[in-house]
C-alpha cells in the first residue's frame, strides 16, 4: 500500500506571508495522482490542488502552488499571501492511476495569525 | 442534490448499541466512498461502492461494520454493538466512475461519539 507522510503536525504563518507544507509518499507506480485537501472546522474536505504524475509542470491555483519532485517522491504545497481563511487542516492524498480511493496523510494544522 | 449530504451530523450512542449513518451522494455519481477520521489522524478508507456493488470492502475494521447502497444512490453505514474506539468522524465522498476522472466531493461527515 502507498504511504503518505506529512511530517509537520502544525504550522503557523502570519497573514500575507508564504508558507510551505510538506508531503512525501512511497510508491512503486509510475501513474498516479496527488492532491491537497483543506478541511475547515465544518469538516468538509475541499480540494485545493491536484497534480497528475505524468505532468512535469507544477500545478497552480491562484495563491496555491505545488512543488512536485517525482524522483524524490515529494509534493509540497505553497500558500502565498496567506489569509485568515486559510487556517484549517491540510491533507495530502495519493491515488493510483488505476485505482479509485484516496490514500491520505495525517494532516497539517495551519494557523494563520494577524 | 447540490452536494453530498450526510446524516445525522452528530450522533451520541451508548456502548453496545447499533448505529446507522446515512450518505446521500451527488446525483449521477456512480462511485461512493466511506472514510473514517479518528482524532488526530488522517482519513482511513473503509469501503468503495460502484453502483450498488462494493468491490472493495477491505477497509472495514471488523465484522461489526457493514454498508449497503441502494438504487445507485443513498448509502448506509451500519456499526453494530458500538465500542468506544468507534468514536470518530465518518466521512462520505462521491464521484463519477474512477476511470472518468478524479473529482471527489465530500460530505461534512457524521461525528460519532460512543459513551
Amino acid at each position: 500500500a502507498q504511504t503518505v507522510t506529512q511530517s509537520q503536525p502544525e504550522m503557523s504563518v502570519q497573514e500575507a506571508e508564504t508558507v510551505t507544507l510538506s508531503c512525501t509518499y512511497d510508491t512503486s507506480e509510475s501513474d498516479y495522482y496527488l492532491f491537497w485537501y483543506k478541511q475547515p472546522p465544518s469538516r468538509q474536505m475541499i480540494l485545493v490542488i491536484r497534480q497528475e504524475a505524468y505532468k512535469q509542470q507544477n500545478a497552480t491555483e491562484n495563491r496555491f502552488s505545488v512543488n512536485f519532485q517525482k524522483a524524490a517522491k515529494s509534493f509540497s504545497l505553497k500558500i502565498s499571501d496567506s489569509q485568515l481563511g486559510d487556517a484549517a487542516m491540510y491533507f495530502c492524498a495519493y491515488r493510483s492511476g488505476l485505482g479509485y480511493a484516496l490514500n491520505f496523510g495525517k494532516g497539517t494544522s495551519l494557523l494563520v495569525t494577524p | 442534490g447540490a452536494g453530498v449530504s450526510q446524516s445525522p451530523s452528530n450522533k451520541v450512542t451508548e456502548k453496545g448499541k447499533d448505529v446507522e449513518l446515512r450518505c446521500d451522494p451527488i446525483s449521477g455519481h456512480t462511485a461512493l466512498y466511506w472514510y473514517r477520521q479518528s482524532l488526530g489522524q488522517g482519513l482511513e478508507f473503509l469501503i468503495y461502492f460502484q453502483g450498488n456493488s462494493a468491490p472493495d470492502k477491505s477497509g472495514l475494521p471488523s465484522d461489526r461494520f457493514s454498508a449497503e447502497r441502494t438504487g445507485g444512490s443513498v448509502s448506509t453505514l451500519t456499526i453494530q454493538r458500538t465500542q468506544q474506539e468507534d468514536s470518530a468522524v465518518y466521512l462520505c465522498a462521491s464521484s463519477f466512475s474512477p476511470d472518468r476522472g478524479f473529482n471527489y466531493t465530500f460530505g461534512s461527515g457524521t461525528r460519532l461519539t460512543v459513551v
